[in-house]
Parts: structure tokens; C-alpha cells; sequence
């Protein structure tokens, strides 16, 4: 079966300060890999999608970005954290089937002091 | 187009009671509505999903109402129990058939908050 983790769990960083959070997928192979941010338990929001190793999407410019050095590894980061990237980040899979079925990993909860 | 309406952002249902949540969207070619289930601190947990080829879906006390000509579908949970207390996300996407450049791509409501009562 497919699990996906995401770690660190939870994370308090200084505003300025770098950022890398990453998610890996076992028991499948390409994966389209999500990139999405929660803020205030409500609403997700795409940030980065990707279809393959080195591919990535962009769907809200910001002061993030990802990487994706291994077909099924997702890495979010930023050289330089604001306060506003607060959130929680989630990472998500699909497997390629017709209806396109996603499943989240456990979430990162980023708190920028 | 791109946007899914979610409603309503909460509600109160006592136990035993059927819980109602709707969602409307605009771009018509969405063709995968899938409803999501999270607990406070958790990913979202995949529900139940439904293709546009089909008014209902049912598993268990979860059905899905679909309603194409409207642009909208709903969550029905019957039966609703505490452990049901939740937040709800209803979302949108192309598939991942539409001429290979929607990669599944979710667009998601705002969520509503469902608190069942014993």
C-alpha cells in the first residue's frame, strides 16, 4: 500500500530565516506530487504541482519554491522566510488513474516568528 | 471559473441527524468532485468522489448528490455521530484526461465545519 510522509512535523523559524520541508511517497512510482498551504484550518491552496523528476509548477508566485530531485521526493523551500508563510503545508500524491484520486500526507505546521 | 462556493462554513447537527453540506461550481469542465474529510492537526482524508456520468454515490452513511445541469453537488451524511465532527472540503478538478494539462489539479471550497452533538 501508499504512504506518504511529510516531516518535520511542526517548525518555528524566524522570519529571514531559510526553509526546507520535504515529503516522500513509498509503494508507488511517478507520482504527480502536490504542494498545497492551509491557513487558519481552512481553505488549501496549489502552491506547486509536479509530473516528474525536475518538473515543477508554479500556481501562486511567491516566496517559496520546490524541487523534486527523486521520483517520488517533493522538497518546499524558501531563502528567505516572511511572516505571512505561516501556515500549514501539505503535500499530496495521485497515482495517475482516470479519476485523478489524491491523498494528503500528515501536514507541516510552519509558525514564522 | 476556477472557483468552488462551499456552504455552509458551519454547522450543528445533533446525533442521529442528517448532515447537508452543498457546493456549486462554474467552470463546466470539471469532470472529478471528490469530498474530503479532516480532523484539527491532520491532512485531509479522501471521502468519497464522484464523476459527472452519475446523479448519486453512496458508501455507507456518505452520499454524494450531483446535480449537473445545476453546477452543484452535496454531501449527505446520515446517520451523523460525534466522531463525524470535522471539517468538510468539497473540491473541483479537470481529471486528469483533459488533454494532459490539468494533471489533476484540485480546486478546493472553503470547508465547513460539522459539529455533531450526542
Amino acid at each position: 500500500s501508499q504512504t506518504i510522509h511529510q516531516w518535520p512535523a511542526t517548525l518555528v523559524q524566524p522570519v529571514g530565516s531559510p526553509l526546507s520541508l520535504e515529503c516522500t511517497v513509498e509503494g508507488t512510482s511517478n507520482p504527480n506530487l502536490y504542494w498545497y498551504r492551509q491557513a487558519a484550518g481552512r481553505g488549501l491552496q496549489l502552491l506547486f504541482y509536479s509530473v516528474g523528476i525536475g518538473q515543477i509548477s508554479s500556481e501562486v508566485p511567491q516566496n517559496l519554491s520546490a524541487s523534486r530531485p527523486q521520483d517520488r521526493q517533493f522538497i518546499l523551500s524558501s531563502k528567505k522566510l516572511l511572516l505571512s508563510d505561516s501556515g500549514f503545508y501539505l503535500c499530496a500524491w495521485s497515482g495517475g488513474t482516470p479519476m485523478g484520486e489524491q491523498y494528503f500526507g500528515p501536514g507541516t505546521r510552519l509558525t514564522v516568528t | 471559473q476556477q472557483q468552488v462556493k462551499q456552504s455552509p462554513q458551519s454547522l450543528i447537527v445533533q446525533k442521529g441527524g442528517i448532515s447537508i453540506i452543498n457546493c456549486a461550481y462554474e467552470n463546466t469542465a470539471f469532470d472529478y468532485f471528490p469530498w474530503y474529510q479532516q480532523f484539527p492537526g491532520k491532512g485531509p482524508a479522501l471521502l468519497i468522489a464522484i464523476r459527472p456520468d452519475v446523479s448519486e454515490k453512496k458508501e455507507g452513511r456518505f452520499t454524494i448528490s450531483f446535480n449537473k445541469s445545476a453546477k452543484q453537488f452535496s454531501l449527505h451524511i446520515m446517520d451523523s455521530q460525534p466522531g463525524d465532527s470535522a471539517t468538510y472540503f468539497c473540491a473541483a478538478s479537470l481529471g486528469l484526461n483533459a488533454g494532459g494539462t490539468s494533471y489533476g489539479k484540485l480546486t478546493f471550497g472553503q470547508g465547513t465545519i460539522l459539529t455533531v452533538h450526542p
